[in-house]
C-alpha cells in the first residue's frame, strides 16, 4: 500500500519562497505526482504534476511561480511556488497522479493523498 | 480551462435517505483514447480527500457500494442510496482529460 508523506515551512513571509517536499513509500517509478492545495475554508486547486522523467503540466494561473521536481533517488517529490503572497495560504497535499506504464489502466489519478501540510504567508 | 459546476452546493439529507449531486462540466471529458476520465472525491472534516469513484462510474477498493457514480458526456451524478453519518463531509467532482484538472465547487453533506 503506498503511503506519502509529506513536510516542509509552515509559515513564511509576503515574498518568499514555499517549499514542500513528499516522500512516497510504495511504488514510485510509473505514475505521475501531482500537488493540490487548499485554501481555509474553500475548495480544491490543481497546482501540477510531474512524471518520473521530469515531464510536468501547471496550472496557468500560478504562472511561472510554480516549479515541481522528482528526485527518483529517494522516491520524492517537491513543491516550490515562488513570491508568496497571503492569497497563497492553503492546506497543501500531494498525491498519486495516473499510472503511466500501463495506458489501459488510467483511471485519472489521485487516489493517494499525503496528509496535508498548513502554510501560512503572513508578515 | 474547463469549469466543473456542482449542484447543490448544500445538501442536507436524513439518515437512511438517498442523497444526489450533479456535477456539469464546461467542455465534454471524453478523452482521446474513448475514455471519460471524471472521478468524485470525498473530504471528511479535517481530513485529506479521498477518492471514491474513477472514470465516472467505477468505486474505489473500499468504498461501500452504497456510493455510485454515473453521466456521459458533460453531465455527472454522485448518488449515496442511503445515507450514513460517516458521510458527512464535502464531495468534489474532477475532471482528468484536459490540461489543467479542475475541481467542482464542492458540494457540502450534512445529517438534517
Amino acid at each position: 500500500q503506498v503511503q506519502l508523506q509529506q513536510w516542509g515551512a509552515g509559515l513564511l513571509k509576503p515574498s518568499e519562497t514555499l517549499s514542500l517536499t513528499c516522500a512516497v513509500y510504495g511504488a514510485f517509478s510509473g505514475f505521475s505526482w501531482t500537488w493540490v492545495r487548499q485554501p481555509p475554508g474553500k475548495g480544491l486547486e490543481w497546482l501540477g504534476e510531474i512524471d518520473r522523467s521530469g515531464s510536468t503540466n501547471y496550472n496557468p494561473s500560478l504562472k511561472s511561480r510554480v516549479t515541481i521536481s522528482v528526485d527518483t533517488s529517494k522516491n520524492e517529490l517537491s513543491l516550490k511556488l515562488s513570491s508568496v503572497t497571503a492569497a497563497d495560504t492553503a492546506v497543501y497535499y500531494c498525491a498519486r497522479g495516473d499510472i503511466l506504464v500501463v495506458p489501459a489502466a488510467r483511471s485519472g489519478g489521485m487516489d493517494v493523498w499525503g496528509q496535508g501540510t498548513t502554510v501560512i504567508v503572513s508578515s | 480551462d474547463v469549469v466543473m459546476t456542482q449542484s447543490p452546493l448544500s445538501l442536507p439529507v436524513t439518515l437512511g435517505q438517498p442523497a444526489s449531486i450533479s456535477c456539469k462540466s464546461s467542455q465534454s471529458l471524453v478523452y482521446s483514447d474513448g475514455n471519460t476520465y471524471l472521478n468524485w472525491f470525498q473530504q471528511r472534516p479535517g481530513q485529506s480527500p479521498r477518492r471514491l469513484i474513477y472514470k465516472v462510474s467505477n468505486r474505489d477498493s473500499g468504498v461501500p457500494d452504497r456510493f455510485s457514480g454515473s453521466g456521459s458526456g458533460s453531465d455527472f451524478t454522485l448518488k449515496i442510496s442511503r445515507v450514513e453519518a460517516e458521510d458527512v463531509g464535502i464531495y468534489y467532482c474532477m475532471q482528468a482529460t484536459h490540461w489543467p484538472r479542475t475541481f467542482g465547487q464542492g458540494t457540502k453533506v450534512e445529517i438534517k
